[in-house]
C-alpha cells in the first residue's frame, strides 16, 4: 500500500516567486493536513482539508493557501516567496476528522528560497 | 506561546537501556496525543498514541505514560536499539484538530 506522497521531493525558488506543492493521501482518507517545518523546531500547522472544504487554518500569511481536489489530493500554494519560507512541507492524511487519530505524514517537500 | 513542550533537545542513552523522552503541555482542552519519530530527510514516523482517558499505552518496546494533573506526557523505549536513534517529536491535538509539535528531541543510542 502506498503511503502519503509528496512531490516535489527538493525544490529551489527565488524571492518573489510563487510555488505548488502536491500531497495524496494515503487510499481511502479523505482529510490531508499541511505543515511546515524549519530547522531544530517541531512542525506548524497550516491547513487541514475535509471533503474538499477548509477545516482549520493556521497562523500563516496569505500568501499561503491550498485545496483538496475529488480524489482527496491536495496542492498548497505560496505566493510572493522569502527566505523565511525555507523549510521542509510536510503533508499528512487522516481517514477522517470526526475523531482524534493518528495522521500519516508523507516524506516532505524540502523548499530552498534564494 | 509553545503550548507543547520538550526540554530536553537530546539525549544519549547505551544500547539495551532504557530511553525516557519527556514532554509538557499546557492546554487542558488537549484530548489525544502522539509520539513521532523522525529520520533525516524523512517525514514523521508515527510510533504511539494515547487518549486522555488513559494513563499508559503500550506497544512492543514502546510504552507511553500520561499524566494528566501534572500535564506531562513520556515515552518509554527498552530496550534501546541502534535503530532507534532519531528525532523524538511529542504532539497534541484537541478533537480531530491539528496537531501541535513539540520541539523535538534528538536520541542517540551509544553501542
Amino acid at each position: 500500500d502506498a503511503g502519503v506522497t509528496q512531490s516535489p521531493t527538493h525544490l529551489i525558488k527565488t524571492r518573489g516567486q510563487h510555488v505548488t506543492l502536491r500531497c495524496s493521501p494515503i487510499s481511502g482518507h479523505k482529510s490531508v493536513s499541511w505543515y511546515q517545518q524549519v530547522l531544530g523546531q517541531g512542525p506548524q500547522f497550516i491547513f487541514q482539508y475535509y471533503e474538499k472544504e477548509e477545516r482549520g487554518r493556521g497562523n500563516f500569511p496569505d500568501r499561503f493557501s491550498a485545496r483538496q481536489f475529488p480524489n482527496y489530493s491536495s496542492e498548497l500554494n505560496v505566493n510572493a516567496l522569502l527566505l523565511g519560507d525555507s523549510a521542509l512541507y510536510l503533508c499528512a492524511s487522516t481517514w477522517d476528522i470526526s475523531r482524534s487519530t493518528e495522521a500519516f505524514f508523507g516524506q516532505g517537500t524540502r523548499l530552498t528560497v534564494v | 506561546d509553545q503550548q507543547v513542550k520538550q526540554n530536553s533537545p537530546s539525549l544519549s542513552v547505551q544500547e539495551g537501556r532504557i530511553s525516557i523522552l519527556n514532554c509538557d503541555y499546557t492546554n487542558s482542552m488537549f484530548d489525544y496525543f502522539l509520539w513521532y519519530k523522525k529520520y533525516p530527510a524523512e517525514g514523521p514516523t508515527f510510533l504511539i498514541s494515547i487518549s486522555s482517558i488513559k494513563d499508559k499505552n503500550e506497544d512492543g518496546r514502546f510504552t507511553v505514560f500520561l499524566n494528566k494533573s501534572a500535564k506531562h506526557l513520556s515515552l518509554h523505549i527498552v530496550p534501546s536499539q541502534p535503530g532507534d536513534s532519531a528525532v523524538y517529536f511529542c504532539a497534541a491535538s484537541r478533537g480531530a484538530q491539528k496537531l501541535v509539535f513539540g520541539q523535538g528531541t534528538r536520541l542517540t543510542i551509544n553501542p
